[in-house]
């Protein structure tokens, strides 16, 4: 089966400036995450979908960062202005609702690197 | 989530067993303990999970001690394609709650 696509790759971009990156998760999988690895640490949770509903969105800067997930599927994830701190990996992953071996293991994508000068 | 402690580095030769460890002292009942892993440049990857028996898939062993405050990862034969970060994840099964990483084990698997 097709895994979790993200799109750019890659990304640099001057502070103040505005990104966007998109995710495409697992065919069927309802809950969608976002996650951002900073280098030299593990990832941490931005926001998590549940369809197209907000499940968790404690740990976004909600004062720059945005996310949507229209329709339940695919999701963007943007960030305006962008500050140098914000330089990292942003992951997207993916999982069922319900699992029949209730393990809800998460599909994790390639990653979007953000460079911020 | 439990908090997770585990060594920032480990080496292991080629063709020989890697075990990982990791102390989750304050584990509750209901959680489960999980270990994902992270080649360079790729997004983590399950590897496996249980909640207080051994447990053995294709791509490694999980052994979880009886008080279950600390479980060992097994990679009975490792490759160079094992080089990766490990993290040791408790998490309350049964739900689709987010993934709590630490810092994990950088294992590197010499020729």
């Amino acid at each position: 089966e097709a895994g979790v696509a993200q799109s750019p790759r890659y990304k640099i971009i001057e502070k103040r400036q505005s990104v966007a990156f998109w995710c495409n998760p697992i065919s069927g999988h309802a809950t969608l995450y976002w996650y951002q690895q900073i280098l030299g640490q593990g990832p941490k949770l931005l926001i998590q979908f549940q369809n197209n509903g907000v499940v968790d969105d404690s740990q976004l800067p909600k004062d720059r960062f945005s996310a949507e997930r229209l329709k339940g599927v695919d999701s963007t994830l943007k960030i305006q202005p962008a500050k140098l701190e914000d330089s990292a990996v942003y992951l997207c992953a993916s999982s069922l609702i319900a699992a029949r071996d209730k393990r809800y293991e998460q599909y994790f994508g390639p990653g979007t690197r953000l460079t911020v000068t | 989530d439990a908090k997770t402690t585990q060594p920032p580095s480990m080496d292991c030769a080629e063709g020989r067993a890697a075990n990982l460890p990791c102390n989750h002292s304050t584990i509750s009942g209901n959680e489960y303990v999980y270990w994902y892993r992270q080649i360079h440049s790729q997004g983590p990857q399950y590897i496996i999970h249980g909640l207080k028996n051994n447990e053995t898939n294709e791509m490694a062993s999980l052994i979880i001690t009886e008080d279950r405050k600390s479980s060992t990862l097994i990679l009975p034969h490792a490759t160079l394609r094992d080089t990766a970060v490990y993290y040791c994840i408790v998490r309350v099964a049964g739900s689709a709650r987010q993934l709590t990483f630490g810092s994990g084990t950088q294992l590197t698997v010499l020729p």
